[in-house]
Formats: structure tokens, C-alpha cells, sequence
């Protein structure tokens, strides 16, 4: 069954505390994003991978890093420099010559307590 | 600067009706456009997209988006909305000059009475 998984579903995450959140493909895309979504404004960009060991940061990174070990592997690390980190958070990837096209995974709800 | 507005929050539509939920953008190039959709406490998928070519696209579900340059518009229509079709829909936008960035509209809800 192919597609992106996301996990957990839910985090909570106290004040001044780093979580990770998972993202896996079993695609094969090379690209792979990160995108916050709030009430009321589009998805924003947190940072993209178009190959392993390789990423780069979008307009929000601050507060925020990633690594890119394995092709189908995207983990997000919400640290405690990031000052608003309640939001839904989306996972996506691409295949490197339809990066336009971007199969999404179900998200994760990251509340701070 | 580029940008994506849907003008609106929300749409209500009554089942069988013709829907459209509006886009409009603004890029320095030639635009690649977009509709994502997306239901609740879920990720988006892809509905259609426009890159070249004929104006009128049609994408999943019986969707179709109509390119209009002159307007700088990309109105997402269906001819008969469906309950199910109730959702939150974005619009997205890439300037062809940029890579892998997907600038993206705020959604709309849309909501189809029965």
C-alpha cells in the first residue's frame, strides 16, 4: 500500500520542549517537504529535500530543523526556539521532475501544552 | 511579489447546483496552477492542474479549472455539486522561474447542502 505516513496523529508538547515529528514514504519520490498549516492562511513552506542528505530551508524555518538520512525518511524536529508552534503539520513528496505534484500525508496535530 | 487570493472564506452551494470557487494570482512569468483539496483532519490531494495549453482542465472527481490570462484567474467549477464535495480547496501557484516552491492560496470552504 503505497503513500506517506505521518505519525503520531496528535503531540502534545510542553513549553520549552524539542519533539519530532515522523514523516515515510514508500514512493520512491527523491523530493520530500514540510509545511505548517494555520486557520484562515494557505500552507507554508518549512523546509524541502530534493535528495538525500541534502535540504533546504522555506519561509518559516526558524525554530525548526530536519535531516534527510534515507530517501524515505523526513523527520521534523519542532525545538524550543520556535515560539508559536501550535499548527497542523503536513509532510508531502514529489517525484524530482514533478515537484508541482505533491502527494501529501495525513498530518500531525503538534499542540504546546 | 507573487501571490494567491481566494476572495472567498467560504462557499455554500446546494446539492445538484453548478459550484465554482474562485483564484486569482499574481507572478512575474508564466504560471503553473493548481487545486488541492482538502478533507478534514486529512493531508491535500491533487485535483488538476494547468501548465500550457487548452484554458479549460479537467481534473479528479469531475472537477475542471478555467486559466483566464487576462483575468489572472483560475476558478475551479463543477457543473453539479455533490454533497461529498464539501471540503477545503486551495488554489496554488509556481512561477516557472522558481524551483519546487508552490506559493499557496488560504482555502476555501466549501459546503454543498442537501
Amino acid at each position: 500500500d503505497g503513500g506517506i505516513t505521518q505519525s503520531p496523529k496528535y503531540l502534545f508538547r510542553k513549553e520549552g520542549q524539542n519533539v519530532t515529528l515522523s514523516c515515510e514514504q514508500n514512493l520512491n519520490h527523491d523530493a520530500m517537504y514540510w509545511y505548517r498549516q494555520d486557520p484562515g492562511q494557505g500552507l507554508r513552506l518549512i523546509y524541502y529535500s530534493q535528495i538525500v542528505n541534502d535540504f533546504q530551508k522555506g519561509d518559516i524555518a526558524e525554530g525548526y530543523s530536519v535531516s534527510r538520512e534515507k530517501k524515505e525518511s523526513f523527520p521534523l524536529t519542532v525545538t524550543s526556539a520556535q515560539k508559536n508552534p501550535t499548527a497542523f503539520y503536513l509532510c508531502a513528496s514529489s517525484t524530482y521532475s514533478s515537484t508541482d505534484t505533491q502527494y501529501f500525508g495525513p498530518g500531525t496535530r503538534l499542540t504546546v501544552l | 511579489a507573487q501571490s494567491v487570493a481566494q476572495p472567498e472564506d467560504q462557499v455554500n452551494v446546494a446539492e445538484g447546483n453548478p459550484l465554482t470557487v474562485k483564484c486569482t494570482y499574481s507572478v512575474s512569468g508564466n504560471p503553473y496552477l493548481f487545486w488541492y483539496v482538502q478533507y478534514p483532519n486529512r493531508g491535500l490531494q491533487f485535483l488538476l492542474k494547468y501548465i500550457t495549453g487548452d484554458n479549460l482542465v479537467k481534473g479528479s472527481y469531475g472537477f475542471e479549472a478555467e486559466f483566464n490570462k487576462s483575468q489572472t484567474s483560475f476558478h475551479l467549477k463543477k457543473p453539479s455539486a455533490l454533497v461529498s464535495d464539501s471540503a477545503l480547496y486551495f488554489c496554488a501557484v509556481r512561477d516557472i522561474g522558481s524551483n519546487y516552491q508552490l506559493i499557496w492560496g488560504a482555502g476555501t470552504k466549501l459546503i454543498i447542502k442537501p
